[in-house]
């Protein structure tokens, strides 16, 4: 298995632009979420997913989209990036959004707004 | 808000047990304590929870306390591979949004 991958790596836009951050999962999991990390900071929840077809906002869901129209992906969409939402994004998955499940975090993508 | 309190930096010597405390004074009955820890630049790891009696696994040991309002993670045999920011989080067992607050970050030092 790949677990939870993100692509990409990183990526340098100029406010106003869109765009869309890529996570997938392989392990068949139900639960899937998006969280941003500012530097020295914890991570904060932006949107999160219980199955395919249900999404949900978290803490700091503005100036962000989600959709989750396959069980493996959930994409992030930037509508128009501004300064402020230069972070680096983690997307993790869950076997269930039921019980103490385990999550499992992808390496990230680091954004640069300009 | 996260509902836990960590101290900010603590550090250790390698081959030595790493205990790191967490309060959570204000958990609710239906509350597990969860520990993640952050390698430097990587996506958060998962180590280990618990609801109230003290668990253990191949990573770590999860003490809480009778009352649970606090818990102590134990790395028994800490090594360089261990310098992480380790993060205590309180979470409904069904609410799977995991609160980060900021964590300790653990030094493992030679």
């Amino acid at each position: 298995n790949a677990g939870v991958t993100q692509t990409p790596k990183f990526q340098v836009l100029k406010t106003g632009q869109s765009m869309t951050l890529q996570c997938a999962q392989d392990m068949n999991h139900e639960y899937m979420s998006w969280y941003r990390q500012d530097p020295g900071m914890g991570l904060r929840l932006i949107h999160y997913s219980v199955g395919a077809g249900i999404t949900d906002q978290g803490e700091v869901p503005n100036g962000y989209n989600v959709s989750r129209s396959t069980t493996e992906d959930f994409p992030l969409r930037l509508l128009s990036a501004a300064p402020s939402q230069t972070s680096v994004y983690f997307c993790a998955s869950s076997y269930s959004s039921r019980g103490q499940e385990t999550q499992y975090f992808g390496p990230g993508t680091r954004l640069l707004v300009l | 808000d996260a509902k836990t309190t960590q101290p900010p930096s603590m550090d250790c010597a390698e081959g030595r047990a790493a205990n790191l405390p967490c309060n959570h004074s204000t958990i609710s009955g239906n509350e597990y304590v969860y520990w993640y820890r952050q390698i430097h630049s990587q996506g958060p790891q998962y180590i280990i929870h618990g609801l109230k009696n003290n668990e253990t696994n191949e990573m770590a040991s999860l003490i809480i306390t009778e009352d649970r309002k606090s818990s102590t993670l134990i790395l028994p045999h800490a090594t360089l591979r261990d310098t992480a920011v380790y993060y205590c989080i309180v979470e409904d067992q069904g609410a799977q949004k995991l609160v980060f607050g900021q964590g300790t970050r653990l030094t493992i030092n030679p």
